[in-house]
């Protein structure tokens, strides 16, 4: 299947502080990516759909002015979490869509720890 | 409003068959996913279901019942990687992925 990846796999950082993961489609054009929180035992949450060279679209409830994201090119999308938080301590999951309709694929994810 | 209901948690031995159960209501139906989650680690795709019926793909297979808003993901020879959450997707008539909980399968030797 195709490749995506993620990058930092893991970050620590200080509260007050930005984080920028970056997401990217190795081997094929993701005209569309999605960004995935996740709590400990809980399901994906979706917090924005992402389409290249236009704005993000936010899911009810996610902060679009604390959790950026930018799609500048088919094959990356960033979500910078900005002035992080200690409750922003999640994983971070995107998955791009692939050529074919059905298809989605997750990158590895990203775990964030603010302390 | 939206709904995937799955259980929350199943145990079986390892060589037998489980069967993981997904019940929906959706605005809209665009086919149903099934993905595999090993814990700290992100989902992978195991099957996509749009039409009635059972797909099979090696030891998994899944099942759909437009009708009856139900889906099953079975898996044979069950092994002791086999262990992790599978999540149950469905895609409404917006074209979003709406997920259910995960059923965390706990394979016993």
């Amino acid at each position: 299947g195709a490749v995506v990846s993620q990058h930092p796999s893991r970050v620590i950082c200080k509260s007050g502080t930005s984080v920028k993961i970056e997401c990217r489609s190795l081997d094929f054009q993701a005209t569309t990516m999605f960004w995935y929180r996740q709590f400990p035992k809980q399901s994906l949450m979706l917090m924005a759909t992402s389409n290249e060279g236009s704005k993000a679209t936010y899911e009810q409830g996610v902060e679009k002015d604390k959790f950026l994201i930018n799609h500048a090119s088919l094959t990356l999308s960033t979500l910078t979490v900005t002035s992080a938080h200690p409750e922003d301590s999640s994983f971070y999951i995107c998955s791009a869509k692939g050529g074919r309709d059905y298809e989605q694929y997750f990158g590895p994810g990203t775990r964030l720890t603010v302390t | 409003g939206q709904n995937i209901d799955q259980p929350t948690e199943m145990t079986a031995t390892e060589g037998a068959i489980v069967q993981i159960n997904c019940t929906y209501q959706t605005s809209g139906f665009n086919g149903l996913f099934w993905y595999q989650q090993h814990a700290g680690e992100a989902p992978t795709f195991l099957s996509y279901n749009v039409l009635d019926g059972l797909e099979e793909k090696g030891r998994f297979s899944s099942f759909l019942s437009r009708s009856k808003g139900y889906s099953y993901l079975l898996l044979k020879e069950l092994q002791m990687k086999d262990s992790a959450s599978y999540l149950c997707a469905v895609r409404d008539s917006n074209y979003q992925l709406i997920w259910g909980a995960g059923t965390k399968l706990i394979i016993k030797p």
